[in-house]
């Protein structure tokens, strides 16, 4: 979705918490939803992804569920480590058309974990 | 695998100088890159699409005067940010996609940091 100049939201959890990250889709056509992790002053990391065909997928203590009706995307993480902060990006992608292999990214979301 | 570098990791310039960023793909062959603007507390929004051989594409609003792309090889591509100003400070990042892989499959560098005083 569309996110540019608008400042990120956040989240605070305790360690060992489970965390919901919550992101909002803007183009129903989109093939794939990306989910990554950026550290302060890094690029971003590939975390997991799913297909738009798909609801559901889970990783390693992390599980992203896929709502097409309202299009809508979330990030579970299992357990939350101190590791784990950073900021979280949805993005979508189009496989096809005018649009192919380019990322939007999403508004983003601030998780601080507390030991 | 799938590593991309960028240089320099960050630079200060002076305004109304020009300023150019590298992308490379380190052990693949990158057809396609992506660059990035991020400003602080803020999304990445994509600028252009750079297609080794061939003119980049350019995002609405994007001045592609001002951010010049070359991508004259599969491993890298440059972003020259012209007659730069203190508007154009910001996080750049450039993604490289392998030539076999899905579109969606895109490895991100480490980022380069522009100052402009």
């Amino acid at each position: 979705g569309e996110s540019v100049g608008l400042h990120l939201p956040t989240l605070s959890v305790q360690e060992g918490d489970n965390s919901i990250i919550n992101c909002a889709y803007s183009n129903s056509a989109s093939d794939y939803f990306i989910w990554y992790k950026q550290e302060s002053g890094k690029g971003p990391q590939f975390i997991i992804d799913i297909r738009s065909n798909m609801d559901k997928r889970q990783g390693q203590r992390v599980t992203v569920l896929l709502n097409k009706t309202v299009k809508h995307l979330s990030l579970q993480i299992a357990a939350t480590q101190p590791g784990d902060s950073a900021v979280y990006f949805c993005a979508e992608i189009a496989d096809r058309g005018s649009t192919l292999g380019r990322l939007y990214f999403g508004r983003g979301t601030q998780l601080t974990v507390w030991p | 695998g799938a590593v991309v570098s960028q240089h320099p990791s960050w630079v200060i310039c002076k305004s109304g100088t020009s300023v150019k960023i590298e992308c490379r793909s380190l052990d693949f062959q990158a057809t396609t890159m992506f660059w990035y603007r991020q400003f602080p507390k803020q999304s990445l929004m994509l600028m252009a699409t750079s297609n080794e051989g061939s003119k980049a594409t350019y995002e609405q609003g994007v001045e592609k005067d001002k951010f010049l792309i070359n991508h004259a090889s599969l491993t890298l591509s440059t972003l020259t940010v012209t007659s730069a100003h203190p508007e154009d400070s910001s996080f750049y990042i450039c993604s490289a996609r392998d030539s076999g892989a899905r579109a969606y499959e895109q490895y991100f560098g480490p980022g380069t940091r522009l100052t402009v005083t």
